[in-house]
């Protein structure tokens, strides 16, 4: 079946403009986490969902950060007023279950690039 | 707080060398361990996990095993080939906290012929 997809797969924008990311995750897959990879460093978690709920929101890096996930599935980032240190990609990932035994299967992730 | 820490790369060996790749960790909690791999130009899939002590994980003729009393889950391949060069990820996910995983920070690994 089908993978986690992410889109755009690239996003260029100046400074201080709004960006919105989106994920689709594995069809029936109840949980969705959100990542970020900077350039040579591992991955930050950001946020998770278990269905429309995110329990945990103290990995956003600030309040210009925020997500959303609707109908159990599709699910947006958003940040706002984008400063440079925002650049890096995005990673999304979902698994069929929150439980520490599940694996992750992530999106191919999105490059943002803010000049 | 939780960490994983890798072994810092990157590691460069030749095809059909032994292969370890370092990892430990810190946990609050009883966590479950993963490896994942992300391939040039793919995005980060599993390679193996252990949810408990240890459990020993393989794939692709990788092995880590889980081990409590060193908090350790090091990457083992006995004898590596151009295709696995990669860069290498271990991760920690929590039974307190499932939603929040924690990463190392990868190694990179090339392997050449």
């Amino acid at each position: 079946g089908a993978g986690v997809s992410q889109s755009p797969s690239n996003k260029v924008t100046e400074k201080g403009k709004d960006v919105e990311l989106r994920c689709d995750p594995i069809s029936g897959h109840t949980a969705l986490y959100w990542y970020r990879q900077s350039l040579g460093q591992g991955l930050e978690f950001l946020i998770y969902f278990q269905g429309n709920s995110a329990p945990d929101k103290s990995g956003l890096p600030s309040d210009r950060f925020s997500a959303e996930r609707t109908g159990g599935s599709v699910s947006t980032l958003t940040i706002q007023r984008t400063q440079q240190e925002d650049s890096a990609v995005y990673l999304c990932a979902s698994s069929f279950h929150l439980d520490r035994q599940e694996t992750q299967y992530f999106g191919p992730g999105t490059r943002l690039l803010v000049l | 707080g939780d960490s994983v820490t890798q072994m810092e790369g990157p590691v460069t060996l030749s095809e059909e060398a032994f292969l370890t790749i370092n990892c430990t960790y810190t946990a609050t909690g009883y966590p479950s361990l993963f490896w994942y791999v992300q391939y040039p130009g793919e995005g980060l899939q599993l390679l193996l996990k252990a949810t408990k002590a240890d459990d020993k994980g393989s794939n692709k003729g990788f092995e880590a095993t889980y081990r409590k009393e060193t908090t350790s889950f090091h990457l083992e391949k006995g004898s590596v080939q151009v295709s696995d060069s990669a860069v290498y990820f271990c991760a920690l996910t929590l039974n307190t906290n499932a939603g929040k995983s924690t990463f190392g920070d990868g190694t990179t690994l090339t392997v050449k012929p």
